[in-house]
């Protein structure tokens, strides 16, 4: 298993305002997961990001609102850019599946709220 | 249809009590299934993780799999207050990457 740590745990942001969210991981791993779950709903994924490539993104989720960078194998941020309260929400990075495993393993979240 | 059905309860239960927790599925390309949980204000944790149809057991946990009918479940034995969290299915195919979530069910085992 991999040990994730994400930062900050929770903030309250101004609308209009960006967050930068961070993720550790213990070891080095192809790829990195975020993903957003708002309140009743299941974990949806944001965007997939490898090191050394530009993020790919899912269907709904753009590089202007939340850009993405992964500069190494351990390390990735997720940037919220021009928040509004529908941002409101908590936000998760997390490693696998990969090639070796096929279990996903997230960080402790981050909990978002715009104001 | 969504891919994925999990009833989002809440589920209150008392403690010790037998605990069945379900998802059903539309899609058959998924082939590994896992069992997250997630306690209030946390990540969600992998609790378990299967492959083939049938059961996979881990202390009071068991994970069940019926691949002919689209249909997953985890059982917890003598539940315990600290048991008390959200279980989330999730699905994997073969072929892709992506994990597929349900929604999760929030279970409260009661002293």
């Amino acid at each position: 298993s991999a040990v994730i740590s994400q930062k900050p745990s929770r903030d309250i942001c101004q609308r209009g305002t960006s967050l930068t969210i961070q993720c550790q991981v213990d070891s080095q791993v192809t790829m990195m997961f975020w993903y957003r779950q708002q309140p009743g709903q299941s974990l949806t994924l944001i965007a997939t990001a490898n090191q050394g490539s530009e993020a790919t993104y899912e269907s709904g989720f753009v590089i202007d609102k939340f850009p993405i960078s992964r500069p190494n194998l351990t390390f990735s941020t997720l940037t919220v850019s021009n928040m509004s309260p529908e941002d409101s929400s908590i936000y998760l990075c997390s490693v696998g599946p990969g090639k070796s495993n096929t279990e996903a393993f997230f960080g402790q979240g981050t909990r978002l709220t715009v104001v | 249809q969504k891919e994925v059905e999990q009833d989002p309860g809440p589920l209150s239960v008392p403690e010790g009590a037998i605990v069945s927790l379900n998802c059903t599925y539309s899609n058959s390309a998924f082939q590994y299934f896992m069992w997250y949980r997630q306690y209030s204000r946390k990540g969600p944790e992998l609790l378990m993780y299967t492959y083939s149809s049938g059961n996979k057991e881990d202390g009071r946990f068991t994970a069940q799999v019926d691949k002919s009918s689209k249909y997953i479940s985890l059982f917890i034995r003598d539940s315990q207050p600290s048991d008390s969290a959200t279980y989330l299915c999730a699905l994997l195919s073969g072929g892709y990457q992506k994990v597929t979530f349900g929604i999760g069910t929030k279970l409260q085992v009661i002293p």
